[in-house]
C-alpha cells in the first residue's frame, strides 16, 4: 500500500525566511502528488499536484514543490514566507496505477510564522 | 453558494442521539467524499460514492451510515456514536472517481463533532 510521510509536525520560521515542508513517498511506482492547505475552521485547498509533466511544479501564492524519483521525495517550498502561510500543510498520494480517485494523506505539518 | 458546503457546522450530541451530517457540491462533480479528521492522525476516508454509488467503504463502524441521493448531496447520518468518534468530518468532490487518479478533490469546511 503507498504511504506518505511528513517530516516535522511543526515548523517555525520568520516571516521573509524560506519555508520547506518534507515530503517523502512509499511506492515501487511513482504516484501521483499533491500539497493541500488547511486555513483554521476551513476545509483543505489545493496548493499544488505532480501529475509526470514538469518535475517542478509551481502552486498558488508562491509555492512550489520538486518531484524527486531518487530520493521518492515531494518537498515543498515558498522563498519568502508571509504571516498569512500560516496553517496545516498535508502532502497526499495517489496510486496512478488503479486509475481511481484515492487520495492517502500524511500526518500534516503546521507551519509556524513569527513577525 | 459555491464550491462544497457542509452543515451543521458545528454539531454536539449525546451518545444516544441521532442526528446527520449534511454536505452539497455546486461544482459538477460526480464523486463525493467523506474524510474523518482527528488530532494528530493522517485524514481518514470514510466512504465513495460515484455517480450515486457507493464505490468504498473504508471499515467504518455501521453506527455511520451514508446516503447519496444525487451527485450533489451526501449525507452521513449518525446514531449511538461513541467518544472517539468526536473529529472534524470532511466532504470532498471530484469530477470522478474513475477519472485517473490525478483529479483534484475539493472540500467542504467541515463539521466539528463533539460527543458526550
Amino acid at each position: 500500500a503507498q504511504s506518505v510521510t511528513q517530516l516535522g509536525s511543526h515548523v517555525s520560521v520568520s516571516e521573509g525566511a524560506l519555508v520547506l515542508l518534507r515530503c517523502n513517498y512509499s511506492s515501487s511506482v511513482p504516484p501521483y502528488l499533491f500539497w493541500y492547505v488547511q486555513y483554521p475552521n476551513q476545509g483543505l485547498q489545493l496548493l499544488l499536484k505532480y501529475t509526470s509533466a514538469a518535475t517542478l511544479v509551481k502552486g498558488i501564492n508562491g509555492f512550489e514543490a520538486e518531484f524527486k524519483k531518487s530520493e521518492t521525495s515531494f518537498h515543498l517550498t515558498k522563498p519568502s514566507a508571509h504571516m498569512s502561510d500560516a496553517a496545516e500543510y498535508f502532502c497526499a498520494v495517489s496510486d496512478r496505477r488503479t486509475g481511481f480517485q484515492k487520495l492517502v494523506f500524511g500526518t500534516g505539518t503546521r507551519l509556524l510564522v513569527s513577525p | 453558494e459555491t464550491g462544497v458546503t457542509q452543515t451543521p457546522r458545528h454539531l454536539v450530541m449525546g451518545m444516544t442521539n441521532k442526528k446527520s451530517l449534511k454536505c452539497e457540491q455546486h461544482l459538477g462533480h460526480n464523486a463525493m467524499y467523506w474524510y474523518k479528521q482527528s488530532a494528530k492522525k493522517p485524514l481518514e476516508l470514510m466512504f465513495v460514492y460515484n455517480f450515486k454509488e457507493q464505490t468504498e467503504n473504508n471499515s467504518v463502524p455501521s453506527r455511520f451510515s451514508p446516503e447519496c441521493p444525487n451527485s450533489s448531496h451526501l449525507f452521513l447520518h449518525l446514531h449511538t456514536l461513541q467518544p472517539e468518534d468526536s473529529a472534524l468530518y470532511l466532504c470532498a468532490s471530484s469530477l470522478s472517481v474513475t477519472g485517473g487518479g490525478a483529479e483534484t478533490q475539493y472540500f467542504g469546511p467541515g463539521t466539528r463533532l463533539l460527543v458526550l
